[in-house]
């Protein structure tokens, strides 16, 4: 079974450009998560879906930041423009249907590490 | 709300030591808990997890934590520490309807020839 897949796996831009980031979850999972880890903290969440609908956004910047999951399977994350603060890895990671009472493990992709100068 | 504390940014053991990391939680609903592990330039591999059965929880690579309610802890432990256990490990929680993972911020390990 293939994992979740990233791409690009590094980036680097500068201050006040935009990036935009891939995401192709595990077939059939229909939740899809993207956390932002910055160095030395552990992930955080910046935004689960399920299918195509948004979940929770709470700690997304959405002044800068948004991401779409349009047909419910791959996803794309962007941030317009970049901050320095913004320099960190961001991983996806999916899991089956949430529901409630019932946990469905997360299973994560390998990262895109960004590097804003 | 939901937190993790991790307690040791940095244990460093001897090969064929014990390994105890620590982790203390808190939730305002009853908490599933995590144990993650990521290698240099890699994703997050689930280590074991804790859904209110058992309390004492067997992940891979030998790997164990115990659930204690009264203490809020889920400490992670492994009897003998092996080089390929060098790696940074996350304890994390969820609770609520979306099961959203709330982590600490890490412990770096590091095994010793």
């Amino acid at each position: 079974e293939a994992g979740v897949a990233q791409s690009p796996r590094y980036k680097i831009i500068e201050k006040r450009q935009s990036v935009a980031f891939w995401c192709n979850p595990i077939s059939g999972h229909a939740t899809l998560y993207w956390y932002q880890q910055i160095l030395g903290q552990g992930p955080k969440l910046l935004i689960q879906f399920q299918n195509n609908g948004v979940v929770d956004d709470s700690q997304l910047p959405k002044d800068r930041f948004s991401a779409e999951r349009l047909k419910g399977v791959d996803s794309t994350l962007k941030i317009q423009p970049a901050k320095l603060e913004d320099s960190a890895v961001y991983l996806c990671a999916s899991s089956l249907k949430t529901r409630q009472g019932f946990y469905n493990e997360q299973f994560f992709g390998p990262g895109t590490r960004l590097t804003v100068l | 709300a939901q937190s993790v504390t991790q307690l040791g940014s940095h244990v460093s053991v001897s090969e064929g030591a014990l390994v105890l990391l620590r982790c203390n939680y808190s939730s305002s609903v009853p908490p599933y808990l995590f144990w993650y592990v990521q290698y240099p330039n890699q994703g997050l591999q689930l280590l074991l997890k804790y859904t209110s059965a058992a309390t004492l929880v067997k992940g891979i690579n030998g790997f164990e934590a115990e659930f204690k309610k009264s203490e809020t802890s889920f400490h992670l432990t492994k009897p003998s520490a092996h080089m390929s256990d060098a790696a940074e490990y996350f304890c994390a929680v969820s609770g609520g309807s979306n099961y959203k993972l709330t982590f600490g911020k890490g412990t770096l390990l590091t095994v010793n020839p």
